[in-house]
């Protein structure tokens, strides 16, 4: 399994892009990106997951460089709302039901002040 | 967000008495997993199952047990429950047919041990 590197907490400002980086400096072939996103008192939620160079959705970007040897999550315009803890997963997620791509880790806690 | 209930949301009880925790999803998703959640540690992996009576051991799954007679169900077991299991804990759930292998989560269960 490819260990994860995240700091383990971050600050900012609302309105503010925020970048987490996780390295991943074994990260095998089959293996994806993925990250969540977890408030108090609930559970993870996926935030976006991808393999390699840039993708997009709604509520942020995940940038990939060529070696793939670590990723960044890329909040744009913060508001309070976005203070959660950040987990960046690495593992092959279709190998079936094994529990490849499923550790955790402590995760980056980003405080957005306003 | 996929239907998956944890049940009960708190409990207390004294050491050496046996805890049951429930989790119910309603999305037929083929594969469940159970966490632990404590402060510096970030998510476990406690057990995961891959289909109806198939389980597998995660990362800390000593004193810990799980069945799946269902595939709505996946029950976790504390045999005799000890102070080290104060925890927090997380089901999770996700479908053999997505192409993302995004992770649904419960709400979680906090359980105190005296």
């Amino acid at each position: 399994l490819a260990k994860t590197t995240q700091p383990i907490s971050m600050d900012s400002y609302e309105g503010q892009e925020v970048n987490i980086t996780c390295s991943h400096n074994n990260i095998a072939t089959n293996d994806y990106i993925t990250w969540y996103q977890q408030f108090p008192s609930q559970g993870p939620r996926f935030i976006i997951q991808g393999y390699k160079t840039k993708v997009t959705n709604e509520v942020a970007s995940l940038f990939i460089p060529a070696d793939r040897k670590s990723s960044t999550l890329s909040l744009p315009r913060v508001s309070l709302s976005d203070t959660a803890v950040y987990y960046c997963l690495v593992g092959e997620m279709y190998s079936g039901g094994g529990a490849d791509g499923l550790t955790f880790g402590k995760g980056t806690h980003l405080i957005i002040q306003p | 967000d996929a239907g998956i209930t944890q049940s009960p949301r708190h409990k207390v009880t004294e050491t050496g008495t046996p805890v049951t925790l429930r989790c119910h999803q309603t999305e037929n998703h083929r594969y469940m997993y159970w966490y632990r959640q404590d402060p510096g540690h970030g998510l476990r992996l406690i057990h995961y199952s891959y289909g109806v009576k198939d389980t597998d051991k995660g990362e800390v799954s000593d004193g810990y047990s799980v069945s799946r007679s269902k595939t709505e169900d996946f029950l976790l077991t504390l045999e005799s429950a000890t102070s080290s299991q104060t925890s927090v804990y997380f089901c999770a759930s996700r479908s053999s047919g997505t192409n993302t292998g995004e992770l649904f989560f419960g709400e979680g269960s906090r359980l105190t041990v005296l």
